[in-house]
C-alpha cells in the first residue's frame, strides 16, 4: 500500500482542473485494458476498462483513450477532486485462453492541490 | 470489494519461519490470484487458481506455495520466510475479465 508511491512519478494538479494520466503498454496482442486507483493502505480499485476494438470509453468523470498504433493508454479525470488523490495504474490482458491474467504497470501518483 | 477478505492484515515474522496468508471470498468465484506489490515493481503475480485443487505459477512463484481445498479459500504459504519476501500481498478474484482485489496483507520479515 503506502510504500508503493515512494518510487513513482507524480502528477500534481489543481483541484477543479482536468487530469491526464498516461500509460504505455507492452504487448501489441493485448485485447483488454483496465485502469485502477489505489488509495493509501487499500487494495487497487477498478475504475474503468476498455477493449481493444474501441478507442474511447467514458464513465462518470473519467474517460479512457486507447491508441493501439503507439500502444498508449490514457485516463482523463474531469474536474479533479481531493478524493482523486491516489496511485493510478493500468493493466493489460493478453488473450491466453480462459485464464484472465493481467500485467500491471508501475503506477503514477496523482496529487491534487486544494 | 467483491466479498474478499484477507487475514492477517499485518504480520511481522522472523527469517526462516513459515507463514500462511489466507484469502477468503464469499461469491463463489472460480479464479483467484495472489500478487505482491513492491516499490518500483507494481503488482506481480505469484500464483493463481482456476478451481479447487487447480493452481499454477505466476512470474514470481519461487519461495511460495498455494493451496485451494475449497472454492472460498486460497492460501499462500511461505515455507521459510526471507527478508526479500517483505511486501504487501494482495489477493484478487476474476469476474468477467475484471480483477477485484482484497484489502492486502502487509508482511514484514525481520
Amino acid at each position: 500500500g503506502e510504500s508503493v508511491g515512494l518510487h513513482l512519478p507524480t502528477l500534481s494538479v489543481q483541484e477543479g482542473d482536468n487530469s491526464i494520466i498516461n500509460c504505455a503498454y507492452s504487448n501489441s496482442a493485448s485485447d483488454y485494458f483496465i485502469w485502477y486507483k489505489q488509495e493509501s493502505g487499500k487494495g487497487p480499485q477498478f475504475i474503468i476498462d476498455i477493449r481493444s476494438n474501441m478507442d474511447k470509453r467514458q464513465g462518470q468523470r473519467v474517460t479512457v483513450l486507447l491508441n493501439k498504433t503507439v500502444k498508449h493508454l490514457s485516463l482523463q479525470i474531469a474536474a479533479t477532486q481531493p478524493g482523486d488523490s491516489a496511485v493510478y495504474f493500468c493493466a493489460e490482458k493478453v488473450p491466453t485462453g480462459a485464464n484472465s491474467k493481467l500485467t500491471f504497470g508501475k503506477g503514477i501518483t496523482l496529487s491534487v492541490r486544494p | 470489494d467483491a466479498g474478499i477478505t484477507q487475514s492477517p492484515r499485518h504480520k511481522v515474522t522472523e527469517t526462516g519461519t513459515p507463514v500462511t496468508l489466507r484469502c477468503h471470498q464469499t461469491e463463489n468465484h472460480r479464479y483467484m490470484y495472489w500478487y505482491r506489490q513492491d516499490p518500483g515493481h507494481g503488482l506481480r503475480l505469484i500464483h493463481y487458481s482456476y478451481g479447487v485443487k487447480d493452481t499454477d505459477k505466476g512470474e514470481v512463484s519461487d519461495g511460495y506455495s498455494v493451496s485451494r481445498s475449497k472454492t472460498e479459500d486460497f492460501l499462500l504459504t511461505l515455507e521459510s520466510a526471507t527478508s526479500s519476501q517483505t511486501s504487501v500481498y494482495f489477493c484478487a478474484i476474476s469476474m468477467n475479465n475484471e480483477q477485484f482485489f482484497g484489502p492486502g496483507t502487509r508482511l514484514t520479515v525481520l
